[in-house]
Formats: C-alpha cells, structure tokens, sequence
C-alpha cells in the first residue's frame, strides 16, 4: 500500500466553477477526514467517514461543499461555484479501527486549490 | 485551531535541543499528538501520548505531559538541519455523536541554522 493518495494535487480555476477532488485512503482503514489548511494554519476538520457513513460536518462546510465515500472506500469533496476564500490545501487522512486505542491519522501530500 | 495554541516560530542551532510548547483545552482528550510537516508535503505522525502519562521519549523525542496545566510539549535532542518543519500539536476532541475528531493547533515553524 503506497498510503493516502490524493488527486489532483493542484487545481487552478475560475471563480464560479465546481471542482472535484479524490481520496483513496490505505486499504485497510474505515476512518477518513478531510481538513482544510491555509498559510500559517494548522488543518482545521471539515468531515469524518466511518465506512461509508458521514458522522461529522464541521460549521465550515457550507451548502457549496459535499463529499461521499459511497463504497467505504474513496471519497470525493465537490465544490460547488467556488470562491477566493476557498482556495487552500485540502487534505484527506484515514486511520484504521482503533477501539479505544490512539486514533492516529495518516495524511495524503494534499490537493491545492486555487481560484482565480 | 483555537483550542489548541502554539508558538508559530522556534529558531535553534543545530546540535542544540528543541523544546516546542502547547496548550489544549479539552480535559477529556485520552490523547494527545505530535506532528511534523515539511515543505509540500502532509502531516506525519511523530508521537503521541496517553492522558494518564506524564512523559514519553522515542529516540531523540521526549514528550511531556502536565494534565492540570493542560500543557503538552516536545523535546528534540540533538536538532538537526533535517528537522526543520512545522509541528502540530493535536488532541481528539469527543463531537455530542460520539466520534473523536482530531484538532489541531496553528503549528510552530521549527528553524534549525548552522
């Protein structure tokens, strides 16, 4: 397993336009995140798969943002009719079943988005 | 990130040791983590520790823990030009679901100069 894979890993658009960004986690996990990270930001949490299901959504995930991970295995965050403050860094990150044990994440190299 | 502060930036000499600070405020995280991020590149995973510890070492990293203070810090010994990175400190919050999200501070930009 080569680890979190994300694609693209840059994307230019213009305002307006919907974007799609792709997840593949490490085989084996059931957890999956995404953050987004701006300059000088630590990633700040935008949504949590377990399996297929989407347990949590941040406030900052407006009504232009969805995602889906409808196999329990790759998910996609779409944005819709982007703006200027959506440009970021989105990251994607699985971990495996822990129990009660450390939730440790891994990370893909992330998707940077940049609206023009 | 507000619940978990950082100092943004650390400037060492190398050879010298690191101490990298960080303050949470959520008593009921069972862990708390340490991440480095370089150029490019995602968060990796250095370290964590369990809430009933008060230190852990691994190698040329020591973690200390003050519970009551709510205080997390990271000791590198011995820095070298190779550490220089962002690091993340993160604790897992509980969400009123049930799941622990981890979050993470603003990080603390690691300079480590000859």
């Amino acid at each position: 397993d080569t680890g979190v894979s994300q694609d693209p890993r840059h994307k230019i658009t213009k305002r307006g336009q919907n974007v799609t960004f792709r997840c593949d986690p490490i085989s084996e996990h059931n957890r999956l995140y995404w953050y987004r990270q701006t300059l000088g930001q630590g990633p700040e949490f935008l949504t949590y798969f377990q399996n297929e299901a989407q347990l949590e959504k941040s406030r900052l995930l407006s009504d232009r943002f969805s995602a889906e991970r409808p196999k329990g295995s790759f998910s996609t965050l779409e944005i819709q009719r982007t703006e200027q403050g959506d440009s970021a860094m989105y990251l994607c990150a699985s971990s495996p079943p822990t129990g009660t044990g450390a939730n440790v994440l891994t990370f893909g190299a992330g998707s940077r988005l940049t609206v023009l | 990130g507000e619940d978990v502060e950082q100092s943004l930036f650390l400037s060492v000499r190398e050879g010298d040791s690191s101490v990298i600070n960080c303050t949470y405020t959520d008593s009921s995280s069972t862990y708390l983590y340490w991440y480095k991020q370089e150029p490019g590149a995602g968060l990796q995973l250095l370290t964590y520790i369990f809430s009933n510890m008060d230190m852990k070492q691994d190698q040329r990293l020591t973690v200390l823990l003050n519970k009551k203070d709510k205080h997390l810090s990271l000791r590198i010994a011995d820095t070298q030009t190779g550490d220089s990175a962002i690091y993340f400190c993160a604790e897992s919050i509980p969400t009123s679901g049930g799941s622990y999200i981890p979050t993470f501070g603003r990080g603390t930009s690691l300079i480590v100069h000859p």
